[in-house]
């Protein structure tokens, strides 16, 4: 069964742009979480999706958004980008129970100029 | 709100030794889930083992065991005949039962050496 894939693997934006991220969860998986990761705030959690309704969010601010398919992909979008939002953004899918464990795609490397 | 707390950042061991990362959280939960993720150069996070709190047995999957202890919050991670494959950082995360969210902590990134 493949993986979690993410496109792209990396991407380069300058100040005030948008982004779009993509995630494809493992084949049967409902669920979609997004993360990000730096190196000072480490792993933070910023949604998660399941049939196609966002159910949790993360204390991130409103720029942030996303969106889930009724394939179960999911999308993430980040809008007027800051410096600060140069990060390693993971994706994370599992099926239906909060009891399953959740399994993580490669990521998409952002870095904002 | 619940924490996760690795106190060790870095970690180096001998090939084939066994080296125990360690790992705190905080939570007024009494059903949740704990795991340790591996995260090589790569990128990948690649999930190592899994425990519920409900069960008493400690996990464990080929090499790797936990140490659960959950009345002192501690959920430690033992590698045994450490290889140069593990070397990676290596996160303990923690959930809430019903809840969606993975509560990370800072990871320790481990070092094998040869």
């Amino acid at each position: 069964k493949a993986g979690v894939t993410q496109t792209p693997r990396y991407l380069i934006k300058t100040r005030g742009q948008q982004v779009t991220l993509s995630c494809s969860p493992i084949s049967g998986h409902r669920s979609v979480s997004w993360y990000q990761q730096t190196p000072g705030q480490g792993l933070q959690f910023l949604f998660e999706y399941f049939s196609e309704t966002q159910r949790n969010k993360g204390n991130f601010p409103g720029r942030f958004s996303g969106r889930q398919f009724s394939n179960s992909r999911s999308e993430m979008n980040v809008s007027t980008l800051e410096l600060g939002d140069s990060a390693l953004y993971l994706c994370a899918s599992r099926r239906d129970r909060p009891t399953d464990t959740q399994y993580f795609g490669p990521g998409t490397r952002l870095t904002v100029l | 709100a619940q924490t996760v707390t690795q106190s060790q950042p870095e970690m180096s061991v001998q090939e084939a030794e066994t080296v125990t990362l360690s790992c705190t959280y905080d939570t007024s939960e009494s059903d949740y889930y704990l795991f340790w993720y591996k995260q090589p150069p790569s990128r990948q996070m690649i999930l190592v083992i899994r425990q519920e709190a409900y069960k008493q047995q400690n996990a464990t999957e080929n090499r790797f065991s936990v140490n659960f202890q959950k009345a002192a919050k501690s959920f430690s991670l033992k590698i045994s005949d450490s290889q140069l494959g593990d070397a990676a950082m290596y996160f303990c995360a923690y959930k809430a039962a019903g809840a969606q969210k993975l509560v990370f902590g800072q990871g320790t990134r481990l070092t094998i050496n040869p």
